[in-house]
């Protein structure tokens, strides 16, 4: 298995362009979440989802989209970057359901940068 | 909603010493505590969790807690060495929930 696979690791943007933060987990989990991680931070919630065709507000999604069309994608759009979107992005997921939770496991993050 | 409040938000530490970083939770249906670590630069990981069936939970050096009437639970680490120097996030779930996620404690552990 490979987890929670995000791509790109790094990435440089201009003001008012667009980019989407892919995430993809191949352990079957319900849940999937997007958070941003400022410097000497923790992590706010951007948006996650419960499921496919499912998709949640967290603590700060303006300036963000997501969709969640199958188990396994959960990508992030950016429609108009601006500089206070400079941040190191993580995807996570984890399986929760009545009987019990899993852990959550984060993908390696995104170092995105808005100049 | 859940809402998880993590203190302290630094500890420093000397080698050898024990650290203690403690967590509250608001809702009663929250039965999964997990604790992760984050090594600089890195994805946070998860260290040891405990669910609500279970007082305490040990795993060598390192020990959570929970008192689910007082809604807190806590991490404990023994004999701090400086590879246990990192950010350190607790979090809580209920049954077919999100999890929330603490604010994080900075760890230091001076050798």
């Amino acid at each position: 298995n490979a987890g929670v696979t995000q791509t790109p690791k790094f990435r440089i943007l201009k003001i008012g362009q667009s980019m989407t933060l892919q995430c993809t987990q191949d352990m079957n989990h319900n849940y999937m979440y997007w958070y941003r991680q400022d410097p000497g931070m923790g992590l706010k919630l951007i948006y996650y989802s419960v499921g496919a065709g499912i998709t949640d507000k967290g603590e700060v999604p303006n300036g963000y989209n997501v969709s969640r069309s199958t188990t396994e994608d959960f990508p992030l759009r950016l429609e108009l970057a601006a500089p206070s979107q400079t941040s190191v992005y993580f995807c996570a997921s984890s399986y929760s359901i009545k009987r019990g939770n899993t852990e959550a496991f984060f993908g390696q993050g995104t170092r995105l940068t808005v100049v | 909603g859940e809402n998880v409040e993590q203190h302290p938000s630094t500890l420093s530490v000397q080698e050898g010493d024990s650290a203690v970083i403690k967590c509250t939770y608001s809702d009663s249906a929250s039965n999964y505590f997990p604790w992760y670590k984050q090594e600089l630069g890195k994805r946070p990981q998860l260290i040891i969790d405990i669910r609500s069936n279970v007082g305490e939970k040990k795993d060598q050096r390192i020990a959570v807690t929970l008192n689910k009437t007082a809604k807190h639970f806590s991490l404990h680490i023994t004999e701090t060495q400086p590879e246990d120097s990192a950010v350190y996030f607790c979090a809580a779930s209920p049954s077919a929930g999100k999890s929330t996620f603490g604010d994080g404690t900075t760890l230091t552990v001076k050798p």
